[in-house]
């Protein structure tokens, strides 16, 4: 079946520091992949998505670039802010246009 | 500002109550969903709505019942519920039901079951 994996959390980094956040995924034919962002007492936003392979999603200075071969989506920022803490989440939706699938989400928190 | 809107944010309820949870989406989006999400698991899917028809039941206990009069509102009725309900209840739309299409969510219902 079709499953997402995060890595686990929590990341702690400080203010201008690289982030990566892992993210793979079993799914049959060809999903399209998202990462969603949720602040403290927020619903799930959708900070970026891509469709197809090699597809690169990018939002708010944040990328990820969809891998078919190496079924993966990590996310990924150059220099984080503290304004970036939150809980972010990696999802895919098959082809079949079943509702997301979440992983377990990942939180991130940054220190000035 | 978000368009999907949903009440209240936090409620507690005894086992033996009956209460229901509201969502109105504001986007003029075709499908609607309610999933549940509890700590340290991924979001569970719960139901799925597509042009006020019920297309998903991702094998829910009935004492939760979803309602949906039209493509604005969606309402979880909840009766008798467990402990291990207790969670944040989230509304999402999308503006249609398919693989492209990123859903927005709504700020939840925190629920506390006695």
């Amino acid at each position: 079946g079709n499953s997402v994996t995060q890595m686990e959390g929590p990341v702690t980094l400080s203010e201008e520091a690289f982030l990566t956040i892992n993210c793979t995924y079993t799914a049959t034919g060809y999903p399209s992949l998202f990462w969603y962002v949720q602040y403290p007492g927020e619903g799930l936003q959708l900070l970026l998505k891509a469709t197809k392979a090699d597809d690169k999603g990018s939002n708010k200075g944040f990328e990820a670039t969809y891998r078919k071969e190496t079924t993966s989506f990590h996310l990924e920022k150059g220099s984080v802010q503290v304004s970036d803490s939150a809980v972010y989440f990696c999802a895919l939706s098959n082809q079949a246009g079943t509702a997301l699938i979440f992983g377990k989400g990942t939180t991130l928190s940054v220190s000035s | 500002e978000t368009g999907v809107t949903q009440t209240p944010r936090h409620l507690v309820m005894g086992m033996t109550n009956k209460k229901s949870l509201k969502c109105e989406q504001h986007l003029g989006h075709n499908a609607m969903y309610w999933y549940k999400q509890s700590a340290k698991k991924p979001l569970e899917l719960m139901f799925v709505y597509n042009f006020k028809e019920q297309t998903e039941n991702n094998s829910v206990p009935s004492r939760f019942s979803p309602e949906c009069p039209n493509s604005s509102h969606l309402f979880l009725h909840l009766h008798t519920l467990q402990p291990e309900d207790s969670a944040l209840y989230l509304c999402a739309s999308s503006q249609e039901r398919g693989p492209n299409q990123p859903q927005h969510f709504g700020d939840g219902t925190r629920l506390s079951i006695l």
